[in-house]
């Protein structure tokens, strides 16, 4: 069945650490995204994708770094920088074109904690 | 800029009675509007989208919203509640640059 994997399902990150979040579809979808969500808050965008070896900022990228050299893969570091990095992330892909009436799949997520 | 916005962050509803769960957006140009729900520590599933073929759209699991112009709404409902039914719930538009902006989520509670 084609889906997105996310991996790790928990973990846990050690001041000053940085930590990478796997993400992997086999939906052969071009855009792939990469989401915030903290209680009460809703999903917020940290960095998005639509090509492979281009990426775009969303609203919250100062703390994150991301890379796009796969089309299957879109991972995801949490650096140092980030200050209050607990939170559960959710990637997502979906294709691209045809209207923009394309849906978003979702991951199961990766929930992160500072030790 | 477009926005969504949910009233109520929180629903309570018998088993057995209507869901209404409330969706505003604003759009310069004709949006593209979807539901998600999540249930707890997953990700999110798509209920159903605004395609603009039909301003009542059907989706999954017995839901369905109306698309409303003059309103700006896109309001998610059900005729009768499900046990299964509580969730988190989020209403999106969509841009034209394949970017998406949800609205802060309802959660749906069920009372037996």
């Amino acid at each position: 069945d084609g889906g997105i994997t996310q991996s790790p399902k928990y973990l846990f990150r050690k001041e000053g650490q940085n930590v990478t979040l796997s993400c992997e579809q086999n939906l052969n979808h071009d855009a792939m995204y990469w989401y915030r969500q903290d209680p009460g808050q809703g999903l917020r965008l940290i960095y998005y994708s639509q090509i492979v070896n281009d990426f775009q900022k969303g609203d919250i990228a100062e703390g994150y770094s991301v890379s796009r050299e796969k089309k299957e893969s879109f991972p995801l570091t949490v650096t140092s920088a980030q200050k209050n990095p607990t939170a559960f992330y959710l990637c997502a892909s979906s294709r691209t074109g045809q209207g923009g009436n394309q849906p978003q799949h979702f991951g199961d997520g990766t929930r992160l904690s500072i030790l | 800029a477009q926005s969504v916005t949910q009233l109520g962050s929180h629903v309570s509803v018998s088993e057995g009675a209507l869901v209404l769960l409330r969706c505003n957006y604003s759009s310069s140009v004709p949006p593209y509007l979807f539901w998600y729900v999540q249930y707890p520590n997953q990700g999110l599933q798509l209920l159903l989208k605004y395609t603009s073929a039909a301003t009542l759209v059907k989706g999954i699991n017995g839901f369905e919203a109306e698309f409303k112009k003059s309103e700006t709404s896109f309001h998610l409902t059900k005729p009768s509640a499900h046990m299964s039914d509580a969730a988190e719930y989020f209403c999106a538009v969509k841009t034209s640059y394949d970017k998406v902006i949800f609205g802060p989520g309802t959660s749906l509670s069920v009372i037996p």
